[in-house]
């Protein structure tokens, strides 16, 4: 089956550093998608990769290993309005996206 | 403002009622999706349509219908409405085989009593 698991929640401090978590099994691999979905709004788009290695955009990062089928999500500097909830998706072979929980990251001062 | 359009933001609806979510989009984008998200279940796959005049069923799609007259619009109705049927219902849309991931919809709650 298609299985795709990250925390459930992380806490972290303003203006600290924190690593969220996705391992995935599926069927077809066409890349893998970090979502960030603040309370009460539509997820939004962060990050996409497809190869190896880490993509480094602004405050954010994420890498992927495809062999263990894991990415991360690292997250700089972290401020207030970084409080959501962060959605691992794989791309699938026919370019679906599965998607996992998310993970609820609760900044405090 | 490219992107998509859900309607009605929110709804209280009398179980057995017959309701249709609408969502439209002016990317032009091949794919479309509906997903409903509850509390620690993320992001659930009801139906798709992969390109105007063509659906299918996603991973819950009981008690949901879909069609896909246009590229633009993707309608979801539920027949006679549940309570089981209470949650956040978003609309997306991708240009299909591609690597640009989902645009989505602001969503539609819905609360069926």
């Amino acid at each position: 089956g298609q299985n795709i698991d990250q925390p459930t929640e992380m806490t972290a401090t303003e203006g600290a550093i924190v690593q969220i978590n996705c391992t995935y099994q599926t069927s077809g691999f066409n890349g893998l998608f970090w979502y960030q979905q603040h309370a009460g709004e539509a997820p939004t788009f962060l990050s996409y990769n497809v190869l190896d290695g880490l993509e480094e955009k602004g405050r954010f990062s994420s890498f992927l290993s495809r062999s263990k089928g894991y990415s991360y999500l690292l997250l700089k500097e972290l401020q207030m309005k970084d409080s959501a909830s962060y959605l691992c998706a794989v791309s699938d072979s026919n370019y679906q996206l599965i998607w996992g929980a998310g993970t609820k990251l609760i900044i405090k001062p | 403002i490219a992107g998509i359009t859900q309607a009605p933001t929110s709804q209280i609806l009398a179980a057995g009622r017959r309701m249709t979510l609408r969502c439209t989009q002016d990317m032009r984008h091949n794919a479309m999706y509906w997903y409903r998200q509850d509390l620690g279940l993320g992001l659930r796959l009801i139906h798709y349509s992969n390109t105007a005049g063509t659906t299918g069923k996603g991973e819950v799609p009981d008690g949901y219908s879909v069609s896909r007259a246009n590229t633009d619009d993707f309608p979801l109705t539920l027949a006679s409405a549940v309570p089981s049927q209470t949650s956040v219902y978003f609309c997306a849309s991708s240009p299909g085989d591609s690597i640009e991931g989902y645009t989505f919809g602001s969503g539609t709650r819905l609360t069926v009593v």
